[in-house]
């Protein structure tokens, strides 16, 4: 059975840093698609970060520069490192495993973490 | 201002037959795939629908996609009262975003 469970939101000040997980089980991560999915309290999805079986990233201009994907294949787990965070990260954010707009789709989502940015 | 439009809102009554649009440009929906999420309240979105008109397994046949030039569309038939949440479409940009833009999200409100 195919499982996702994001770690790592909480309460950060504008200026800080925080790192995302998402263990992933029942498929292996290093060789799917894996996407980072937000959304704002009482707002629509944006869709965040992908990362591609062959290890090519991409960001929402958004959040370029400042977030990085990346993943552990020991560990079966995605990642976002966010660092200079702003009030306009504040969110539910979800991981999915596949490309929102790619190939068959974000077909897995994991249950969401909430990352609020307020000092 | 997302590059995908969609209307806020659409009701209908159980049984009936609902439509939602999400109208693009020829950088996104014109030359791409268009996939459709549903997100019941207080939960994590589910897909829909793939490339256009591509149902995952376990999506009741209820639910359909279709896609004309730069504007695409999801129908809901039979409605039923679990079919309440906000939907979402989403396509590949060429220009803007890239891998992923949605839709502002439509709310349907079975009456």
């Amino acid at each position: 059975e195919v499982q996702l469970v994001e770690t790592g939101g909480g309460l950060i000040q504008p200026g800080g840093s925080l790192r995302l997980s998402c263990a992933a089980s029942g498929f292996i991560v290093n060789r799917s698609y894996m996407s980072w999915v937000r959304q704002a309290p009482g707002k629509g999805l944006e869709w965040v970060s992908v990362i591609y079986s062959g290890g090519s990233t991409f960001y929402a201009d958004s959040v370029m520069g400042r977030f990085t994907i990346s993943r552990d294949k020991s560990k079966n787990t995605l990642y976002l490192q966010m660092n200079s965070l702003r009030a306009d990260d504040t969110g539910v954010y979800y991981c999915t495993r596949g490309s929102v707009a790619g190939d068959e789709g974000a077909d897995y989502w994991g249950q969401g973490t909430p990352v609020t940015v307020s000092s | 201002q997302p590059g995908l439009t969609q209307p806020r809102s659409a009701s209908g009554t159980p049984g009936q037959r609902v439509t939602i649009s999400c109208s693009g440009s020829s950088s996104n929906i014109g030359s791409n795939y268009v996939y459709w999420y549903q997100q019941l309240p207080g939960t994590a979105p589910k897909l829909l629908i793939y490339k256009n008109n591509q149902r995952p397994s376990g999506v009741p046949d209820r639910f359909s996609g279709s896609k004309s030039g730069t504007s695409a569309s999801l129908a809901i038939s039979g409605l039923r009262s679990e079919d309440e949440a906000d939907y979402y479409c989403a396509s590949w940009d060429d220009i803007m975003s890239g891998p992923g833009m949605f839709g502002g999200g439509t709310k349907v409100t079975v009456l």
